[in-house]
């Protein structure tokens, strides 16, 4: 069936070093993607979307990049902190699928000093 | 702080016992959403409400029954919950259920059957 996935489960980032956290995904309908953090104890937390009509979009220490070709999204963390420790989603819906979004596994950034 | 407020925060309850979850948003968003979060796990959702309609149940066991008594609040009532309905239950919402904008979750109700 289709599915999201992400690469890598743990990822180990040096303070000030740049995140780069991946996910794939199966089902070319897809037209809108999201990336949440969720730290220990809490909700998902909205990060950054994307829309199938972009390549790129940037926030504030992240930008988020879509490559429909290879069906790939990638989240980047600029200067990674102590505070971006967390479980971070990636999330994607098709037009008709009405609320329903297919989340990845998840990837665990840890950030050391 | 999140927008969506979930209590209790923590809850341990027997096999029989009935307890429910309460959920309350006050963005004036019109989806409001029940996910089920095993530990190291994604969300799992489990029913999706539209303009106080429930419009997907995802082939949840009727022991979970869901209420949206308005707008703005959205409950769960438990019944005769089994130790492997332990989890995290994450409460979301969203301007409508159909459009591209992002689900905003509370923080969730830590459930324990003992």
């Amino acid at each position: 069936g289709e599915s999201v996935g992400l690469h890598l489960p743990t990822l180990s980032v040096q303070e000030g070093d740049n995140s780069i956290i991946n996910c794939a995904y199966s089902n070319s309908a897809s037209d809108y993607f999201i990336w949440y953090k969720q730290e220990s104890g809490k909700g998902p937390q909205f990060i950054i979307d994307i829309r199938s009509n972009m390549d790129k979009r940037q926030g504030q220490r992240v930008t988020v990049l879509l490559n429909k070709t290879v069906k790939h999204l990638s989240l980047q963390i600029a200067a990674t902190q102590p505070g971006d420790s967390a479980v971070y989603f990636c999330a994607e819906r098709t037009t008709d699928s009405w609320g329903k979004f297919q989340f990845g596994a998840g990837t665990q950034v840890v950030v050391t000093p | 702080d999140t927008e969506v407020t979930q209590t209790p925060k923590h809850l341990v309850m027997g096999m029989t016992n009935k307890k429910s979850l309460k959920c309350e948003q006050h963005m004036g968003h019109r989806a409001m959403y029940w996910y089920k979060q095993k530990a190291k796990k994604p969300p799992e959702l489990m029913f999706v409400y539209s303009y106080e309609k429930l419009s997907i149940n995802e082939s949840v066991p009727s022991r979970f029954s869901p209420e949206c008594p308005n707008s703005s609040l959205l409950n769960l009532h438990l019944h005769a919950l089994q130790p492997e309905d332990s989890a995290l239950y994450l409460c979301a919402s969203s301007p409508w259920a159909d459009s591209n904008q992002p689900q905003h979750f509370g923080d969730g109700t830590r459930l324990s059957i003992l």
